[in-house]
């Protein structure tokens, strides 16, 4: 059974970082693109950016590639996404995903003072 | 980017009764769009993907159509368990983008 455990989240103060991770099970995570989505509180729906099996290539939404990055371990099975300089409008639920198609249950971010 | 207008932004409907969700793109897709189905406090149910492939373990009641710019979703048979929101994505070209999503609540 495919697994995708977020964690990492929680109270953030604007302009800190946070580093945001997912552990992956039941399938063999070296063999697929992975993929981070965010949802506010206001369920806006909105792909953050993904990476490839390998780690050699990523992609990512115009508006977060100045402050947002995307890694992998794949011996560790990991996703992370790496939140820099983070502001009110990133207050969301972080989702990871394989390929859009299986995702984690999220976690959440709130950024406040 | 492109752009993905869903409509409508909010249903309402009987058991047994067929509801449609449209998207509409702002370019051609070329049918790379996928639909979701959320229920509150959970994450996201892949329910059809490359416009009208129905991914395993989804009921047939579901099914997706459409072509270019202008896709759909219909649900037949509308039951108790189909209230959520359901949600397209266009994975034809990046960034990625979702539509605003349809929260559909049963009468």
């Amino acid at each position: 059974e495919v697994q995708l455990v977020e964690s990492g989240g929680g109270l953030v103060q604007p302009g800190a970082s946070l580093k945001l991770s997912c552990v992956a099970s039941g399938f063999t995570f070296s063999d697929y693109w992975m993929s981070w989505v965010r949802q506010t509180p206001g369920k806006t729906m909105e792909w953050i950016g993904d990476i490839k099996y390998d780690g050699s290539y990523t992609n990512y939404a115009p508006s977060l590639k100045n402050r947002f990055t995307i890694s992998r371990d794949n011996a560790k099975s990991t996703l992370y996404l790496q939140m820099s300089n983070v502001r009110s409008e990133d207050t969301a639920t972080y989702y990871c995903t394989r390929g859009l198609n299986y995702w984690g249950q999220g976690v959440m971010v709130t950024v406040s003072s | 980017d492109i752009q993905m207008t869903q409509s409508p932004a909010s249903l309402s409907a009987s058991l047994g009764e067929t509801v449609s969700i449209e998207c509409l793109a702002s370019e051609d897709i070329y049918n790379n769009l996928a639909w979701y189905q959320q229920k509150p406090g959970k994450s996201p149910q892949l329910l059809i993907y490359y416009a009208s492939s129905l991914q395993d373990g989804v009921p047939s009641r579901f099914s997706g159509s459409g072509s270019g710019t202008q896709y759909s979703l219909k649900i037949n048979s509308l039951e108790s368990e189909d209230a959520a929101t359901y949600f397209c994505l266009q994975d034809s070209e990046y960034p990625w983008t979702f539509g605003g999503g349809t929260k559909l609540e049963l009468k």
